[in-house]
């Protein structure tokens, strides 16, 4: 069974940083693009990181880019998501998810429970 | 980047009802395109892929059409277990992924 498990959520000041964690189980890990989505409150899914299978490759939408950055140690069956110069705006749910991979990434075929992160004074 | 836009933002229906749940790309995605759904307090849950393909365990009530630049999520016999929010997604030009805006589905 599939099992996505996130970790490192909380509270956090504007401008301040937070790692966010995910333990991957149940799949070859190293063979999976890897992503992270955000829900603020209340609204829809946001794409926020990819990762290729070696971590080699990493995409980011215009929102995050130079802020955020994603990362894998697929010995540890690991995904990670540092955030720096946090902003208000970055108030949301964060889920790790797997992306299918039958050639290209596309769509999100597993998701973890997710993590909250507040981002207030 | 490709846009997607939902319609409608929520429905109200019936049990034993069919639904349907549209979605608009700006521009031909050539069939690259999932349905999820989220349950009141959960994660989203892949639905369907490559426009018309049923996810591993996703009941056969569950069904998406479409081509170019309209699909469509079609739920036949509405049980209370489908009382969720779906989400389409792009897949065919990236980055970035990009997602409708979701619709709320309630029972009446």
């Amino acid at each position: 069974e599939v099992q996505l498990v996130e970790s490192g959520g909380g509270l956090v000041q504007p401008g301040r940083s937070l790692k966010l964690s995910c333990a991957a189980s149940g799949f070859t890990f190293s063979n999976y693009y890897m992503a992270w989505v955000r829900q603020a409150p209340k609204k829809g899914l946001e794409w926020v990181a990819t990762i290729s299978t070696s971590g080699s490759r990493t995409y980011y939408p215009d929102s995050v880019k130079g802020r955020f950055t994603i990362s894998r140690d697929n010995a540890k069956s690991s995904l990670y998501l540092q955030m720096n110069s946090l902003k208000s705006e970055d108030t949301a749910t964060y889920y790790c998810a797997r992306q299918n991979t039958m050639g290209t990434p596309d769509y999100f075929d597993y998701w973890g429970q997710g993590v909250m992160v507040t981002v207030s004074s | 980047d490709i846009q997607m836009t939902q319609s409608p933002a929520s429905l109200s229906a019936s049990l034993g009802e069919t639904v349907t749940i549209e979605c608009r790309a700006s521009e031909d995605i050539y069939n690259g395109l999932a349905w999820y759904q989220q349950k009141p307090g959960k994660s989203p849950q892949l639905l369907i892929y490559n426009a018309n393909s049923l996810h591993t365990g996703v009941p056969s009530r569950f069904s998406g059409s479409g081509s170019g630049t309209q699909y469509s999520l079609k739920i036949n016999s509405l049980q209370s277990e489908d009382v969720a929010s779906y989400f389409c997604q792009q897949y065919y030009d990236y980055p970035p992924w990009t997602f409708g805006g979701g619709t709320k589905l309630e029972l009446k």
